[in-house]
């Protein structure tokens, strides 16, 4: 059982936006710490889609946003294309664990 | 550009050891942690725990220690991952992630991450 809290998959048609929540508590993002948010796609390596809740890196779509308020924090995604179908993980610090949690995964797919 | 390079995949007998390494490149490789995430598969990911690769300090997460050894050889930017004792629960994809940000404290993101190394471990 994940500390952060993501609903286990979610799904739109091309050209939709969707949302992928992220639920801590107040001994993780309810604290202050950061979330980051990862894509990975089917058969590679986790990549940092967004970091410190809501900067992209350099390169990521300005599609991708994220967001944090109170305990939660989430990710939208706008103008939903194909090659988004992926695995989405959210990430941040807890207080009580005394090391970086994620969250178990929400798999994106778009129909 | 930055750039994190594991070692190949791994079939062990179920006691044996593994050593993964993680070879960094295209930054100092000093100023930044490196971290270890596991994947077992069809799950998400689990953080092991993470180096500082100034002092060579470990830090490991619940569930791994023991049998979980992070090291260092900075004369060749790379990051080990050490499993001995292994077994069938331990077939998994590893990952080593640069750690940037105030990885001392809580505010550590990872970026970029290694292509993973997958250790089997099967009789």
């Amino acid at each position: 059982q994940s500390v952060l809290t993501q609903p286990p998959s979610v799904s739109g048609a091309p050209g939709q936006r969707v949302t992928i929540s992220c639920t801590g508590n107040i001994s993780n993002i309810g604290a202050g710490y950061d979330v980051h948010w990862y894509q990975q796609l089917p058969g590679t390596a986790p990549k940092l889609l967004i970091y410190d809740n809501n900067n992209r890196p350099s390169g990521v779509p300005d599609r991708f946003s994220g967001s944090k308020s109170g305990t939660s924090a989430s990710l939208a995604i706008t103008g939903l294309q194909a090659e988004d179908e992926a695995d989405y993980y959210c990430q941040s610090y807890d207080t009580s664990l005394s090391g970086r949690v994620f969250g178990g995964g929400t798999k994106l797919t778009v129909l | 550009q930055v750039q994190m390079v594991q070692s190949g995949s791994e079939l062990k007998k179920p006691g044996a050891s593994v050593k993964v390494s993680c070879k960094a490149s295209g930054y100092m490789f000093t100023d930044y942690a490196i971290n270890w995430v596991r994947q077992a598969p069809g799950q998400g990911l689990e953080w092991m725990g993470w180096i500082n690769t100034d002092t060579g300090n470990p830090t490991y997460a619940q569930g791994f220690t023991g049998r979980f050894v992070f090291s260092l050889d900075t004369s060749v930017s790379t990051a080990f991952l050490q499993i001995s004792s292994l077994e069938a629960e331990d077939t998994a994809m590893y990952y080593c992630a640069r750690g940037v940000g105030y990885c001392t404290g809580g505010r550590c993101r990872f970026d970029p991450w290694g292509q993973g190394t997958l250790v089997t471990v099967s009789s």
